[in-house]
């Protein structure tokens, strides 16, 4: 079956420009994962939906960002005004479901969109 | 210091050597992942554990809830095994998110 699709596959953007980066995941994946990895860096949590509970929007780095899921299943990460350290790569992951008690479940990821503010 | 920390953080092996990659971690821990990273970017799970040994293929991961410690080992090693290997938690107390090691990049020359 299909895998987790982000697009697109690579955005240069200008600084102070607004940038949505799309994913698409696993057909019937509840839970959906944003992650951030800068050059260099290592990967940094997002953002994480879980059916229609609230998004756990805590590691998001400014109220520049945001996101949503609209119908339980496609995602847009939103990124206004556009700085220079933004630029990374944005990884989307889903799995069947999140946390259940002591449950959790692999996570499947995305191919990222590698995003370049100039 | 960060929650999770992985050694070495560089790992350069002879093609058919064992390898083991680190990985200690600070706090209460539901889960604990062992992911890879290839060039280009894809990033692919290779095992979720919380607890004892898992198998598969010639990679093994074995965790140790009491020492927070976990390892990642690869048997009779292969060029295509270059990669980033990444370390991450599923914290007690923070549900479904993972924290990350910041990685092990391993080169099996041939």
């Amino acid at each position: 079956g299909a895998g987790v699709s982000q697009s697109p596959s690579n955005k240069v953007t200008e600084k102070g420009k607004d940038v949505e980066l799309r994913c698409d995941p696993i057909s019937g994946h509840t839970a959906l994962y944003w992650y951030r990895q800068s050059l260099g860096q290592g990967l940094e949590f997002l953002i994480y939906f879980q059916g229609n509970s609230a998004p756990d929007k805590s590691g998001l780095p400014s109220d520049r960002f945001s996101a949503e899921r609209t119908g339980g299943s496609v995602s847009t990460l939103t990124i206004q005004r556009t700085q220079q350290e933004d630029s990374a790569v944005y990884l989307c992951a889903s799995s069947r479901k999140g946390s259940t008690g002591s449950s959790y479940n692999e996570q499947f990821f995305g191919p990222g969109t590698r995003l370049t503010v100039l | 210091k960060n929650e999770v920390e992985q050694s070495p953080q560089n790992l350069t092996a002879q093609e058919g050597e064992f390898i083991t990659i680190n990985c200690s971690y600070s706090v209460g821990i539901s889960a604990l992942h062992w992911l890879q990273q290839h060039p280009g970017g894809g990033i692919v799970s290779l095992f979720m554990l919380s607890s004892g040994k898992k198998k598969h293929g010639r990679l093994i991961a074995t965790i140790n809830i009491q020492e927070k410690h976990s390892s990642l080992h690869i048997t009779a090693s292969h060029p295509r095994d270059s990669a980033v290997y990444i370390c991450a938690v599923n914290g007690e107390t923070s549900g479904s998110r993972l924290t990350f090691g910041e990685g092990t990049q391993l080169t099996v020359n041939p």
